[in-house]
């Protein structure tokens, strides 16, 4: 069955640091990937998508995700972290008529 | 402004008593859906719709209704809501599925409680 896993379920971290966070996915047909962040008390916007073509893909607010096939990995990274991107973040991956999404990941950045 | 909308936000009711969640998008968008969002187990799909007169279930229906009369509104509805029904739902719209670039708009979610 297709399914999305994030294995960090709550990161934390100070102002300036890196943030990876992981996800990988089980899809037997093409893979269209997402990554979604839902503020505190928003609702979910997107950050950015992979359809096609360079598997580094760049989204908004400094945000970027790679596909590894070999892995199965579209993993999210943003070099340094703001207080502002404290938030849940989803990924998810289209199955013909819907989005399949993972459990998410809180993200807590501290000043 | 392009949006979806969602009424109410916040709703809490009792075991049993009928309630109507609407849903509404103005961006002409064929393609619908509803999800819940419940704690350590992310957004699951409950009801979507490729357009109008068409619906069909997703992952958790049950105890749900829905009905896209039409193109821009897709109520979600409890005939006999359960405790196991709170939950944070969210209403989604996309132009299509047919294209695997299309994005889905998200609503701003509405908080139920049923006791």
């Amino acid at each position: 069955a297709q399914s999305v896993s994030q294995h960090n379920h709550h990161v934390i971290l100070s102002e300036a640091a890196s943030l990876e966070l992981g996800c990988n996915y089980s899809y037997g047909g093409t893979v269209n990937l997402f990554w979604y962040v839902q503020y505190p008390g928003q609702h979910l916007q997107l950050l950015l998508k992979y359809f096609s073509g360079d598997p580094l893909v760049k989204g908004i607010k400094g945000f970027e995700a790679e596909f590894i096939e070999s892995k199965c990995s579209f993993n999210l990274r943003k070099p340094s972290v703001q207080w502002s991107d404290t938030a849940e973040y989803f990924c998810a991956v289209k199955d013909t008529d819907k989005l399949i999404f993972g459990t998410g990941t809180r993200l807590q950045v501290f000043p | 402004e392009a949006q979806v909308t969602q009424n109410p936000r916040y709703l809490i009711t009792v075991t049993g008593k009928k309630l109507t969640v609407t849903c509404s998008q103005n961006m002409n968008h064929e393609y619908m859906s509803w999800y819940r969002q419940d704690p350590g187990l992310g957004l699951r799909q409950i009801y979507y719709s490729m357009n109008v007169e068409v619906t069909d279930k997703g992952d958790v229906p049950e105890g749900y209704k829905v009905s896209r009369k039409e193109k821009r509104n897709f109520p979600l509805i409890l005939e006999s809501p359960s405790p196991n029904q709170t939950s944070l739902y969210f209403c989604a719209s996309s132009l299509d599925t047919s294209s695997y670039q299309e994005t889905q708009y998200f609503g701003p979610g509405t908080r139920l409680l049923v006791l």
